[in-house]
């Protein structure tokens, strides 16, 4: 099984619509997550961390559930500037590296 | 610098050559990380550096990939005997360290072409 896990996607929906991604991770040492976004040909950039109680920025909300495992980014509203690739991290949080998950990509259309 | 700093954004070399890659992290960052990301795929994590620690290199796909850090500050990625599949771009990054919250900020990238 992967460290990191996402929803193979891609996901295409109109603007204005809510979309949701699921992340999975293995490993219940994992101490740290983020939800970063890539746009095509450039670097990824953090998007936001993610709380055990939840949080929200804006039209993103992002939310943690240790026992299973599992973490979830909605975007409320798309935007056609929200297409982009987006990528779930973990991190253990004793020095090693960030693992990443594949992402998800999602393109809003007009 | 504000960000991560690389160089060169773009090269392209001939297949058999060595290349070099720099990244210079923000400043005060102690843990410096370099990425591979191949067009259309994810991220392939490469090596890891914390401050004075031996480095992680258990991402290095081939004993053709080395990496050094000097200074605790500046690195550079070396591919000797360069073949096509390297073409990528590698990506650098870095952080603060550990501790819960730290986060990973990355550069631009350097896009790698081996013809």
């Amino acid at each position: 099984r992967k460290e990191v896990e996402q929803d193979p996607g891609p996901f295409n929906v109109p603007e204005g619509a809510t979309v949701a991604f699921n992340c999975t991770y293995s490993n219940s040492a994992s101490q740290s997550f983020f939800w970063y976004r890539q746009d095509c040909r450039k670097e990824p950039k953090l998007l936001m961390s993610v709380y055990s109680s939840g949080n929200e920025d804006g039209r993103f909300t992002a939310q943690l559930n240790r026992a299973s495992q599992y973490i979830s980014l909605l975007i409320r509203d798309s935007k056609l500037s929200d297409s982009a690739t987006y990528l779930c991290v973990v991190n253990l949080n004793y020095g090693q590296n960030f693992v990443f998950g594949p992402g998800t990509r999602l393109s809003v259309l007009p | 610098g504000a960000g991560v700093s690389q160089s060169p954004s773009n090269k392209v070399t001939e297949k058999g050559k060595d290349v070099e890659l720099r990244c210079d992290p923000i400043s005060g960052h102690t843990a410096l990380y370099w990425y591979r990301q191949s067009l259309g795929q994810g991220l392939e994590f490469l090596i890891y550096f914390q401050g004075n620690s031996a480095p992680d290199k258990s991402g290095l796909p081939s004993d053709r990939f080395s990496a050094e850090r000097t200074g605790g500050s500046v690195s550079t990625l070396t591919i000797q005997r360069t073949q096509q599949e390297d073409s990528a771009v590698y990506l650098c990054a870095s952080s603060f360290g550990t501790g819960k919250g730290n986060t990973i900020y990355f550069g631009e990238g350097s896009w790698l072409t081996v013809v």
